[in-house]
């Protein structure tokens, strides 16, 4: 059973506009969560994390959400860029900042549009 | 430090033989993580490394798969009697513990068995 879910494989966006990916969760010891972008042919890179004590962190044009009660956090990109085209990642942790082993969602592969 | 490093990118190997891929972390990080990643999944956690340590394998990986870090440096993942499931990319992260940044991850190495 899978623990982490992107429940869409593709997303479609035009450049200018909000982009948003959504990931839920089901196992409620997750207290860490991250979310990685990749480019084909190069590992997953680091985008941006969120701890369980936090409901939003913003770094630039990305902002991660966290809804608790639902189990379900968030990406937007705004405004969103050609160049963030890739296939994008949701992971978690049960240990915060310990850096225990990441279980990643199947991902969302976003094309923005020019 | 030009990040984590891995070789062989790619590998094609005929069943039943046996395959080693290397992983350089980035030198001030002392944990060190495997991935693997099928097509249309998330890296599934195979099993990592605090320094020489191994600390946590997953039930993913079969007593065909063994992992070594000597001296806390680079690491290597052997797969013996390989199968055509094996076939996969295969991920290499390392980090700085406590870092509660993520992961950084190299390019993969990509293994077919034919």
């Amino acid at each position: 059973d899978q623990q982490v879910k992107q429940n869409s494989p593709s997303l479609s966006v035009q450049e200018g506009r909000i982009s948003i990916l959504n990931c839920d969760y089901t196992n409620s010891m997750f207290d860490y969560f991250l979310w990685y972008k990749k480019y084909p042919a190069e590992g997953p890179t680091f985008l941006i994390s969120i701890s369980s004590i936090k409901d939003k962190n913003e770094d630039g044009r990305f902002t991660v959400f966290l809804n608790k009660s639902a189990k379900h956090l968030s990406l937007h990109i705004v405004p969103s860029q050609p160049g963030d085209s890739a296939v994008y990642f949701c992971a978690a942790s049960a240990r915060l900042g310990s850096q225990g082993n990441l279980i990643f969602g199947k991902g969302t592969k976003l094309s923005v549009k020019p | 430090d030009t990040g984590v490093s891995q070789n062989p990118r790619h590998k094609i190997t005929k069943r039943g033989q046996n395959v080693t891929f290397r992983c350089d972390p980035i030198s001030e990080h002392n944990r060190l993580y495997w991935y693997r990643q099928t097509l249309g999944q998330g890296p599934e956690f195979l099993t990592y490394f605090q320094n020489e340590a191994q600390l946590e394998k997953s039930r993913l990986l079969s007593d065909r798969f063994s992992a070594e870090r000597p001296k806390g440096s680079f690491s290597t993942l052997e797969i013996q009697r390989t199968e055509q499931g094996d076939s996969a990319m295969y991920l290499c992260a390392s980090s700085l513990r406590g870092q509660g940044a993520g992961y950084t991850f190299g390019s993969g190495t990509r293994l077919t068995v034919v």
